[in-house]
């Protein structure tokens, strides 16, 4: 167990929808990311979040938000969903801004009919 | 962005050892090289990294090039549980640890 908790686990809705994932980061870590699992595309990073503030961007769509919480818990935000976002979304969590080790949750899985 | 090229799949027995190579000739001197693992249905997980010395934990050894521009990952007794896709990974634009496409190593019974 990581320690970093992602709801839900699955999530299947349909096009043009709008979700939200939910991340809690491992205690005492300040900063999180968040990277897409697909099959042709692998994991690529959306964004990282550090203390509240974003941190860096990297892929992410414009239909695409994100924001962490003062509680240090962050959220994405999927909207006008299209087929090809149906992927695996991870939360990752590390003690500092550097990208050092970094501690993944165990995904949602995103499926849109 | 740096860019790091692995081996697509490796197998090994089980109980032997396991090299698993990576080339990061593009990385930066002041980046330190990462490894993390993915096993089936579950986030990545880190394994270990470093910088220019050779690096031991409990999972792996990390084995550094002298000029940096490769790594090893070594399992010393492979098991069925290390079954999982390696990833070396490198930074990119955004300072962003960057994920390639790893290597699936398949542990033989």
């Amino acid at each position: 167990d990581s320690g970093v908790t992602q709801t839900p686990k699955h999530l299947i809705t349909a096009t043009g929808q709008r979700v939200t994932l939910r991340c809690s980061p491992r205690s005492g870590d300040l900063s999180v990311y968040w990277y897409q699992q697909s099959l042709d595309q692998g994991l690529q990073f959306l964004i990282q979040y550090y203390n509240g503030e974003e941190r860096a961007k990297g892929n992410i769509l414009e239909r695409f938000s994100a924001q962490q919480f003062p509680d240090l818990h962050s959220e994405l935000n999927l909207s006008s969903l299209e087929l090809g976002d149906s992927a695996l979304y991870f939360c990752a969590s590390s003690v500092g801004a550097s990208n050092e080790k970094l501690f993944f949750g165990s995904g949602t899985q995103l499926s849109v009919l | 962005d740096a860019k790091t090229t692995q081996p697509n799949s490796m197998e090994s027995n089980e109980e032997e050892p396991v090299h698993l190579p990576c080339n990061h000739s593009t990385i930066s001197g002041t980046d330190y090289i990462h490894w993390y693992r993915q096993l089936p249905s579950q986030g990545p997980e880190y394994v270990i990294h470093g910088l220019t010395s050779n690096v031991n934990n409990r999972m792996a050894s990390l084995a550094i090039a002298e000029d940096r521009k490769s790594s090893t990952l070594i399992l010393h007794r492979a098991t069925l549980r290390d079954a999982a896709v390696y990833y070396c990974t490198s930074r990119g634009s955004a300072r962003q640890l960057t994920f390639g496409s790893g290597t699936q190593l398949t542990v033989l019974p």
